[in-house]
C-alpha cells in the first residue's frame, strides 16, 4: 500500500521547548491527515486533524501544518510539558474516502522536567 | 461519547488453536470497523476494514481465511484468528468510525494482546 513516512522516531525536549514531528505521504488522492497520540499501555487518541483544504490548523498548543504539493504534514507542540510525553502517529487517508488510514511508524517524545 | 470496547483484553492460547476477538461501539452505531495490528513500538498496521452487512476488505498482505472478520451489527465486530502460530502474537487493536464525529474520526478500542505458545 501506500506509505506514510514520519520523522524522527524519537524525540526528547526539555519542558517549555517546542516539539515537532513531519510525515509524508504518498498517496496524492489523500485528504484527510490526522495525528494520534498513544501513551503507554493506552489506546490511540486523535489530538488533531487537517484537510487537505486547509494549510494549517491549531488548537491551543498544538499545530498541523500541510502542504499539499510536497505531500508532507507537520505535528508542532509549543511549550511542551511532561505530560506530553507519549508515542505520536501521523496517518493519511488511503484515498479520499477519508476512511482507511495508514500509520507513519510513530514518534516516541519525551519531555524532561 | 464514542466508546469503543475490545474483548478479552489478554489471551494466551496454544498453537493451533483459535482465537476470536470483539470489537464493540458502546453508545453509538458504527457502519465502519477496522483492525489493526500493532508490533512492540512499532506503528498501526491496518489489517482489514469491516463493513456492518459485508464482506471485509482486506489489505495487501494479510490472508482473509486466517484472519476472519464478522461486522454482524452496528455495534459488533469479531476478529477470529484461525490455527493460530507464535508469530501472529501481536496486539490486536479495533476502531470505529462515528458518524456523529466530524472528519470520520476513529475511535479506537483499548487492544487485546494475543500470545501463542
Amino acid at each position: 500500500g501506500e506509505n506514510v513516512e514520519q520523522h524522527p522516531s524519537t524525540l526528547s525536549v526539555q519542558e517549555g521547548d517546542s516539539a515537532v514531528i513531519k510525515c509524508t505521504y504518498s498517496d496524492s488522492a489523500s485528504n484527510y491527515f490526522p495525528w494520534y497520540k498513544q501513551e503507554l499501555g493506552k489506546r490511540p487518541q486523535l489530538i488533531i486533524d487537517i484537510r487537505s483544504n486547509v494549510g494549517e490548523k491549531k488548537d491551543q498548543r498544538i499545530a498541523v501544518t500541510l502542504n499539499k504539493t510536497a505531500k508532507h504534514f507537520s505535528l508542532h507542540i509549543t511549550e511542551t510539558q511532561p505530560e506530553d510525553s507519549a508515542v505520536y502517529f501521523c496517518a493519511a487517508s488511503i484515498g479520499d474516502s477519508g476512511y482507511a488510514l495508514n500509520f507513519g511508524k510513530g514518534t516516541s517524545l519525551l519531555v524532561t522536567p | 461519547g464514542a466508546v469503543v470496547s475490545q474483548h478479552p483484553s489478554r489471551v494466551i492460547c496454544k498453537s493451533g488453536t483459535s482465537v476470536k476477538i470483539e470489537c464493540r461501539s458502546l453508545d453509538f452505531q458504527a457502519t465502519t470497523m477496522f483492525w489493526y495490528r500493532q508490533f512492540p513500538k512499532k506503528s498501526l498496521m491496518l489489517m482489514a476494514t469491516s463493513n456492518e452487512g459485508s464482506k471485509a476488505t482486506y489489505e495487501q498482505g494479510v490472508e482473509k481465511d486466517k484472519f476472519l472478520i464478522n461486522h454482524a451489527s452496528l455495534t459488533l465486530s469479531t476478529l477470529t484468528v484461525t490455527s493460530a502460530h507464535p508469530e501472529d502474537s501481536s496486539f490486536y487493536i479495533c476502531s470505529a468510525i462515528s458518524g456523529r464525529a466530524p472528519n470520520n474520526e476513529q475511535f479506537f478500542g483499548p487492544g487485546t494482546r494475543l500470545t501463542v505458545l
